[in-house]
C-alpha cells in the first residue's frame, strides 16, 4: 500500500512541446503530493506540490493535475525547454512523514 | 538562509571500513530524513529523526546502519563494515516543525563508493 508508480520511465519532447508524467498511488492516507526535479550529481529540488483538496495547481509552466477518485496525479510541463532536461520524481506522504517516491522519469527536451 | 548541507560530498571506503555521513538541516528545521538512491533508481526512505529522537527507522537495514540527530551538531548516518552494495548516493532532507508544512528540502547528497 506504500507504492507510488510513475510512468513513463523516459520521455523525449521537442522544444516548445508539452511534457506529461503520470503517477498512481495506493495508500488513500497520503495527503501531500510533491514533484521533485533532479539534475545529474545534484540533490532533488522541490518543483511543485499539491494536496488532495484541490484538483489542479499551476506555477509558471508547471501544472499538477490531481484525481482523488482514481488515485492518480500528473505533472504537465508547458513550453518545454532544453533546460528542463532532468529526472523528475513524484512522491507522496502522509501527515508530513516520510516521502514515498516514484521510480523517476528521465526527461530529454530536444532543441 | 543556507540550505541543507551534507558532507563529505564524495566518500570512498574499502570493504569493511566505516562510513560516517553528516547532515546539517536548514536553519530552524528540527526534522531530518535520510534517503538512499542506488544507481539508476529512485530514492528510498531510510530513517526519520527529530532532535535526540528516532521517529521512524523502518527503512533502515537491520544491521550495520545507524543514525542519530544529537541536541547539538549535525545528524549522522553511520554505516559499519561497508560492502560494495552500500555504494549509493545518500541524501538528507529537512523540514520545519509541524504544522508549518510537509515540504522536505534536500541536500546535495553524499556519494559513497565502496571499493
Amino acid at each position: 500500500q506504500q507504492q507510488v508508480k510513475q510512468s513513463p520511465q523516459s520521455l523525449i519532447v521537442q522544444k516548445g512541446g508539452i511534457s506529461i508524467i503520470n503517477c498512481a498511488y495506493e495508500n488513500t492516507a497520503f495527503d501531500y503530493f510533491p514533484w521533485y526535479q533532479q539534475f545529474p550529481g545534484k540533490g532533488p529540488a522541490l518543483l511543485i506540490a499539491i494536496r488532495p483538496d484541490v484538483s489542479e495547481k499551476k506555477e509558471g509552466r508547471f501544472t499538477i493535475s490531481f484525481n482523488k477518485s482514481a488515485k492518480q496525479f500528473s505533472l504537465h510541463i508547458m513550453d518545454s525547454q532544453p533546460g528542463d532536461s532532468a529526472t523528475y520524481f513524484c512522491a507522496a506522504s502522509r501527515s508530513g512523514s516520510r516521502l514515498t517516491f516514484g521510480e523517476g522519469t528521465q526527461l530529454t527536451v530536444n532543441p | 538562509n543556507a540550505g541543507v548541507m551534507q558532507n563529505p560530498r564524495h566518500l570512498v571506503r574499502r570493504r569493511g571500513q566505516e562510513a560516517r555521513l553528516r547532515c546539517s538541516p536548514m536553519k530552524g528545521h528540527s526534522h531530518v530524513y535520510w534517503y538512499r538512491q542506488l544507481p539508476e533508481e529512485g530514492l528510498k526512505f531510510m530513517v526519520y529523526l527529530q532532535k535526540e529522537n528516532i521517529i521512524d527507522e523502518s527503512g533502515m537495514p537491520k544491521e550495520r546502519f545507524s543514525a542519530e540527530f544529537p541536541k547539538e551538531g549535525p545528524s549522522i548516518l553511520r554505516i559499519q563494515q561497508v560492502v560494495r552494495g552500500d555504494s549509493a548516493a545518500y541524501f538528507c532532507a529537512s523540514s520545519p516543525w509541524r504544522p508549518m508544512g510537509d515540504t522536505q528540502y534536500f541536500g546535495p547528497g553524499t556519494r559513497l563508493t565502496v571499493l
